[in-house]
């Protein structure tokens, strides 16, 4: 199947500085990109759907000046938190689309916000 | 409308037997249908799909039966293997819109 890489596989970050996490479809490209929040032994959470070259939608709720993403090229998606707090501790997760409408997931970004 | 309800929440199977995962929709514009699989700490792993025109599809030990009229599908995983022990993730989508996952299901399997 199809790769998508995420780096940091984790970061550990101070109070009110801001973390950013990339991700990339490594063999295909992806025209949309997605990123989830998971919370332990809970279900993705959509925050966003990355369109490349346009504006990202944001999924309600979602503060779309704390969590900025990116789409720059059609294989690199990023999710910048700024003035991280605590409360953002989370896995964040991406996932990239293919022309065929399949979803491919990356390994994850675990971020602890001292 | 737009939700997916699985279930159960928990499973635990021994090894060798047969895990049966449930889910149910209710918006008949969904026409994907794919199963992840997710280790703790791990992005979910696409395992198998399904689309609406076919009622069975069978990769290895994994099958998803999709029921049209009743807007249910399964996954079966058969001859069942402490490997396989994992959270399993339903999900929905129209070919262009975003997924819509399941509640998850923590699958045990025990030697």
């Amino acid at each position: 199947g199809a790769v998508v890489s995420q780096h940091p596989s984790w970061v550990i970050c101070k109070s009110g500085t801001s973390v950013k996490i990339e991700c990339r479809s490594l063999d295909f490209q992806a025209t949309t990109m997605f990123w989830y929040r998971q919370f332990p032994k809970q279900s993705l959470m959509l925050m966003a759907t990355s369109n490349e070259g346009s504006k990202a939608t944001y999924e309600q709720g979602v503060e779309k000046d704390k969590f900025l993403i990116n789409h720059a090229s059609l294989t690199l998606s990023t999710l910048t938190v700024t003035s991280a707090h605590p409360e953002d501790s989370s896995f964040y997760i991406c996932s990239a689309r293919d022309n065929a409408g399949e979803q491919f997931f990356g390994p994850g970004t675990r971020l602890t916000v001292l | 409308q737009q939700q997916v309800k699985q279930s159960p929440q928990s499973l635990i199977v021994q090894k060798g037997g047969i895990s049966i995962i449930n889910c149910a929709y209710e918006n008949t514009a969904f026409d994907y249908f794919p199963w992840y699989q997710q280790f703790p700490g791990k992005g979910p792993a696409l395992l198998i799909a399904i689309r609406p025109d076919v009622s069975e599809k069978k990769e290895g030990r994994f099958t998803i039966s999709f029921n049209k009229s009743a807007k249910q599908f399964s996954l079966h995983i058969m001859d069942s293997q402490p490997g396989d022990s994992a959270t399993y993730f339903c999900a929905a989508s129209t070919h262009t819109d975003k997924l819509i996952f399941g509640t998850g299901t923590r699958l045990q399997v025990f030697p």
